[in-house]
């Protein structure tokens, strides 16, 4: 139930192309959604991220598509570039403490390594 | 200029040291964590703490210890009871106005030898 699944594992788009990371989860007490980018040999960075009582938020280039009822959401990365070639992980946040504390846990998806070909 | 940062970047260790990672932060952010990253495995949860002097297990804590002296330093210890120790090791911190933001280190990596 504390469980994030990913996919795909890995994912080759031309430049140019949408790219969609897909992300499945089974605990309904989670109420935050975030995605982080990775590149190699760095720390992952938040990328864009999205509450259950939304159902798209769009940044840039870069959609989160939220069901609430399938309990899954995606990232959507339009006009790929290979800039964006990185490792992309979904999460999903769990309260450690009552409202007013500090400090969430997250629950990782294992990743999706990008390659946007040029 | 503000973040976090972890020493060394590269660690090597022999088999039976323990060794210890260093992850300091100047964002004034409460709380802090250690996640481990394995290839294909994503990000484990191995400590959290939310205050000085406090801190709590997370999903792979065993072989591991933590301190939290002080608010901007929450150093990782990887014991010889760790049987796996080779990963790349990533500290993280959160702010109380926006706990569900975390912030990463740029990681260390050890390689037992």
């Amino acid at each position: 139930q504390q469980q994030v699944k990913q996919s795909p594992q890995s994912l080759i788009v031309q430049k140019g192309g949408i790219s969609i990371i897909n992300c499945a989860y089974e605990n309904t007490a989670f109420d935050y959604f975030p995605w982080y980018q990775q590149f190699p040999g760095k720390g992952p960075a938040l990328l864009i991220a999205i509450r259950p009582d939304v159902s798209e938020k769009k940044e840039g280039r870069f959609t989160i598509s939220f069901n609430k009822s399938a309990k899954q959401f995606s990232l959507h990365i339009m006009d790929s570039q290979p800039g964006d070639s990185a490792t992309y992980f979904c999460a999903a946040s769990k309260k450690m403490l009552p409202d007013g504390q500090a400090g969430t846990a997250l629950i990782f998806g294992k990743g999706t390594t990008l390659s946007v070909s040029s | 200029d503000g973040g976090i940062t972890q020493s060394p970047k590269y660690l090597f260790r022999k088999e039976g040291q323990n060794v210890t990672l260093s992850c300091e932060q100047n964002l004034n952010h409460d709380a802090m964590y250690w996640y481990r990253q394995d290839p294909g495995q994503g990000l484990r949860l191995i400590y959290y703490s939310q205050i000085v002097n406090d801190f709590q297990k997370g999903d792979i804590a065993e072989g591991y210890s933590v301190s939290r002296e002080k608010k901007e330093s929450f150093p990782l210890t990887v014991t010889s009871a760790q049987k796996n120790p080779t990963a790349f090791y990533l500290c993280a911190s959160s702010s109380h106005r926006t706990p569900l933001t975390q912030y990463f280190g740029p990681g260390t990596r050890l390689t037992v030898l």
